[in-house]
């Protein structure tokens, strides 16, 4: 299984709209669904941001939204702030008990 | 609010096995399908495959096929992934992580390890 593909850096301003994507390849028969989405901070445990495509779990902020069409899934922040800067990766369920994680992508506010 | 107590760093040899643990803080982990997930330095996330709540299944990623085991004990609320014949790009974190579940089992990764660094040199 390849990894999904992500961009490898996306920055904004502070204020600003960003949105990263999560694509698995065209050649790839695999649906992927239950997309999720992780934030880490350097030296830090990845944290879960979005769950099953759109859902945040408790406590993060709404800030963060999902949203997945097909095979291709993005993860939008608004109104950047300096703690948003990390690496994110998008996760997705590739069927029959396997997990494909995306290549990450940093984040920099400018 | 449980935790996720993994095993100290290790450094193993080219060829050796290494053998994580991670403990859960409460005993509710013991419904829960548990995760491993590795990362190389300066690299991404990795899934390295899932063991059910009862421990009598396991699922892992093709390239792990015949190298990772993973068990569990259910007395103790630990789980253990086993990796064999490493090789240097084996060096990396390792994480375990727990699978959300509220009504249904939602595929992400709620709750994570600290990790356990492997390093594997001659």
């Amino acid at each position: 299984q390849s990894a999904l593909t992500q961009p490898a850096s996306v920055s904004g301003s502070p204020g600003q709209s960003i949105t990263i994507s999560c694509a698995g390849t065209s050649s790839d028969p695999t649906s992927y669904t239950f997309v999720s989405w992780y934030q880490q901070h350097p030296g830090q445990v990845p944290k879960l941001i979005i769950y099953e495509d759109n859902k945040r779990p408790s406590g993060v902020s709404n800030r963060f939204s999902g949203s997945r069409s097909g095979n291709t899934a993005s993860l939008a922040i608004s109104g950047l702030q300096a703690e948003d800067e990390a690496d994110y990766y998008c996760c997705s369920y590739a069927g029959s008990s396997i997990y494909v994680f995306g290549t990450g992508t940093t984040v920099t506010v400018l | 609010q449980v935790q996720l107590v993994q095993s100290g760093a290790e450094v193993k040899k080219p060829g050796a096995s290494v053998k994580v643990s991670c403990k859960a803080s409460v005993n509710t982990f013991i419904s829960h399908y548990m995760h491993w997930v590795r990362q190389a330095p300066g690299q991404g996330l990795e899934w390295m495959g899932v063991i059910n709540p009862t421990g009598d299944g396991a699922r892992n990623a093709h390239k792990f096929q015949g190298r990772v085991t993973m068990t569990r004990d259910t007395y103790t609320s630990t789980v253990y992934m086993e990796l064999s014949s490493l090789t240097y790009e084996d060096t990396a974190v390792y994480y375990c992580a727990r699978e959300y579940y509220s009504s249904m089992w939602y595929k992400a990764f709620d709750i994570w390890g600290q990790g356990t660094m492997v390093t594997v040199s001659s």
